[in-house]
């Protein structure tokens, strides 16, 4: 089973609200990113966690504010958003980030407009 | 500057062709390879992983990298409508926490 999955599908939100992206896997895997994706592009790494801390953060703004509270769930809280915003947000799980044969799967996604 | 090229495409080979997808890479650091299609609108959904030189074949798809040439691609024998999508190249670098180099994608289209 290498199921990813992530909650809500989509989601709409005004520049002053505040919400959260939900992710959550049953593989054991203890590495779990968080990718943007825009309109023909390839994922941007947003952050990684590995065995539920904080490893990567690649300079994102603090409207978004990661969180793990265990190693099968992931949290993305949005606050503040910009319409540049809206992209396809993706969660991902590995087994360990310091591993070559290390492999990501990808859940389903959240669609998000910012208005 | 860690890169990974793809051709973006389309690609467009008749049904039951085989299409060719290549990549390729500047960081010889590069360990691990992945290929992801992507439907549009939908998440990248893993199709293969290779760790060493030569072929690696999982049903119609086969994987082939050439370390030396920093080369990697994915055919795909006996194409169907339904393989049309965007293949994304991705790389691992080795020492990285995990982070993947993706290229920019190929996008597929095959003819019935």
């Amino acid at each position: 089973d290498t199921e990813v999955t992530q909650t809500p599908k989509h989601l709409v939100m005004g520049m002053t609200n505040k919400k959260s992206l939900k992710c959550e896997q049953h593989m054991g895997h203890r590495a779990m990113y968080w990718y943007k994706q825009k309109a023909k592009k390839p994922p941007e790494l947003m952050f990684v966690y590995s065995y539920e801390k904080l490893s990567i953060n690649e300079s994102v703004p603090s409207r978004f504010s990661p969180e793990c509270p265990n190693s099968s769930l992931l949290n993305l809280h949005l606050h503040a958003l910009q319409p540049e915003d809206s992209a396809l947000y993706l969660c991902a799980s590995s087994h360990q980030t310091g591993y070559g044969t290390d492999t990501q799967y990808f859940g389903p996604g959240t669609r998000l407009t910012v208005l | 500057q860690k890169e990974v090229e793809q051709n973006s495409g389309p690609l467009s080979v008749p049904e039951g062709a085989i299409a060719s997808l290549n990549c390729t890479y500047s960081d010889r650091g590069s360990q691990s390879f992945f290929w992801y299609r992507q439907y549009s609108g939908k998440s990248p959904e893993l199709i293969m992983s290779i760790y060493s030189n030569g072929d690696k074949e999982d049903g119609r798809f086969t994987a082939q990298l050439n370390k030396a040439s920093q080369y990697v691609s994915l055919l795909i024998r006996d194409s169907q409508p339904s393989d049309s999508a965007t293949y994304l190249c991705a790389v691992k670098i080795r020492g990285s926490q995990g982070n993947l180099i993706f290229g920019k994608g190929t996008k597929l289209s095959v003819k019935p």
